[in-house]
């Protein structure tokens, strides 16, 4: 069964640098999201893509961070100088488009980032 | 900005025992979602639902539109059911993005 891949599992970083994340979407899909979990809170929305675009994004979404889909398969997020409270779980998620938004989204299985 | 509460945040029970969780949500929407998260933290789909009830295995999945309220049922639960259960909420257009809102999650427990 097709699944979204994401690499890698577990980033350790320090603070001020900065970090790409990758993704795999499920290949006919093409609305593709970014999510985060930091530890113990509620899962929250950053950004959604389709089309080449963000389509829509949270406030948390801000200047230092960066999606793109450089090739055929993969969407990437990128975090410019990273702070101690981007550590959190960050989920990839696509669903496919067939003409209705009932559809459900699939989510990748989490890249792990910790700031020091 | 759509709010979505789930209850209980905690739930300890037996092996066999039935078990409902329950979400309300604060405006219209399109979809709800029921999503798994075991320990290593990855997310699984589990239900959309638009009305009425869907059923998969041992779980249930009911929404009542007018009341802005689903819930979750395991039925015969076993501790492999143990894990947080999220319920999140779309309003996509129709050609939307369909960001989903997130609840706090319930923690399920199954003793055996």
């Amino acid at each position: 069964e097709p699944e979204v891949t994401q690499t890698p599992s577990h980033q350790v970083t320090q603070m001020g640098q900065e970090v790409i994340l990758r993704c795999v979407p499920i290949s006919n899909h093409l609305y593709f999201y970014w999510y985060r979990q930091i530890l113990g809170q509620k899962v929250e929305f950053l950004v959604s893509f389709y089309n080449n675009e963000i389509s829509e994004k949270s406030e948390i979404f801000d200047d230092q961070f960066s999606v793109e889909r450089p090739d055929g398969s993969n969407f990437t997020l990128k975090i410019r100088s990273t702070k101690l409270e981007d550590s959190a779980m960050y989920f990839c998620a696509s669903r496919r488009s067939d003409g209705t938004f009932y559809n459900e989204q699939f989510f990748g299985p989490g890249t792990r980032l910790t700031v020091l | 900005k759509n709010e979505v509460e789930q209850s209980p945040q905690n739930l300890t029970a037996q092996e066999g025992e039935f078990i409902t969780i329950n979400c309300s949500y604060s405006v219209g929407i399109s979809a709800l979602h029921w999503l798994q998260q075991h320990p290593g933290g990855g997310i699984v789909s589990l239900f959309m639902l638009s009305s009425g009830k869907k059923k998969h295995g041992r779980l249930i999945a009911t929404i009542n539109i007018q009341e802005k309220h689903s819930s979750l049922h395991i039925t015969a639960s076993h501790p492999r059911d143990s894990a947080v259960y999220i319920c999140a909420s779309s309003r996509g257009s129709y050609y939307g993005n369909n960001r989903l809102a997130f609840g706090k999650g319930n923690q399920v427990v199954v003793i055996p």
